[in-house]
């Protein structure tokens, strides 16, 4: 049971350097989610998607890029980091249930941009 | 800003102490979540409620969803060192359930 995957673990950039983190979950969960966590602020919301094809911005979503081709995969993309983008990003998803909407993390890539 | 408000953002207890943390919404929320971050890991799921004025518990944990569905609280009965991490309260915004919007979160420490 891979549940969410995200790679890498661990990336350090330089001032306007580009990257994507991958995302990918094996559950066939329609909604998918990018959070970013700094100490004291918790989990912010970035960017989110309610299926293949359909994104949309959440709280933090300047300088953040996202995509979502398929059902599985939901990546994020820096276009021209800058050091306040230093922090963990998680990616999370969940099913599409009115009932039961328990989001499931991926274990988190820690960025820090010099 | 945050939708919810999660209070304290500290809490220090001796093994054996209960432990509250207290969340509030500005809105009505269809649902509250809790999840669990251990220090260096990931949040996890612990319950979802949906009812007015719903209590569920988890072996130590309690977990209550206001009347008005505006407030939820979370209650530890007699910590253990293995309660350490911080504890996040979560709602969705609008009518995607999916997309959740968090507190600040309540970091426990215990001292043995």
């Amino acid at each position: 049971n891979a549940g969410v995957t995200q790679t890498p673990k661990f990336q350090v950039l330089k001032t306007g350097q580009s990257m994507t983190l991958q995302c990918a979950q094996d559950m066939n969960h329609e909604y998918m989610s990018w959070y970013r966590q700094d100490p004291g602020m918790g989990l912010r919301l970035i960017h989110y998607s309610v299926g293949a094809g359909i994104t949309d911005q959440g709280e933090v979503p300047n300088g953040y890029n996202v995509s979502r081709s398929t059902t599985e995969d939901f990546p994020l993309r820096l276009l021209s980091a800058a050091p306040s983008q230093t922090s963990v990003y998680f990616c999370a998803s969940s099913p599409r249930q009115t009932m039961n909407t328990e989001a499931f993390f991926g274990q988190g890539t820690r960025l820090t941009v010099v | 800003g945050q939708q919810v408000m999660q209070i304290p953002q500290y809490q220090h207890v001796q093994e054996g102490e209960d432990f509250t943390t207290y969340c509030n919404s500005s809105t009505t929320l269809s649902n509250i979540q809790w999840y669990k971050q251990r220090p260096g890991g990931h949040p996890v799921f612990l319950i979802q409620l949906v009812k007015s004025g719903e209590v569920k518990k988890q072996k130590r944990l309690t977990f209550q969803f206001g009347e008005a569905k505006k407030n939820s609280s979370l209650h530890i009965t007699a910590t253990q060192t293995t309660d350490v991490g911080t504890y996040f309260c979560a709602g969705p915004r609008g009518s995607t359930l999916g997309r959740l919007y968090f507190g600040r979160g309540t970091q426990l420490t215990v001292w043995p």
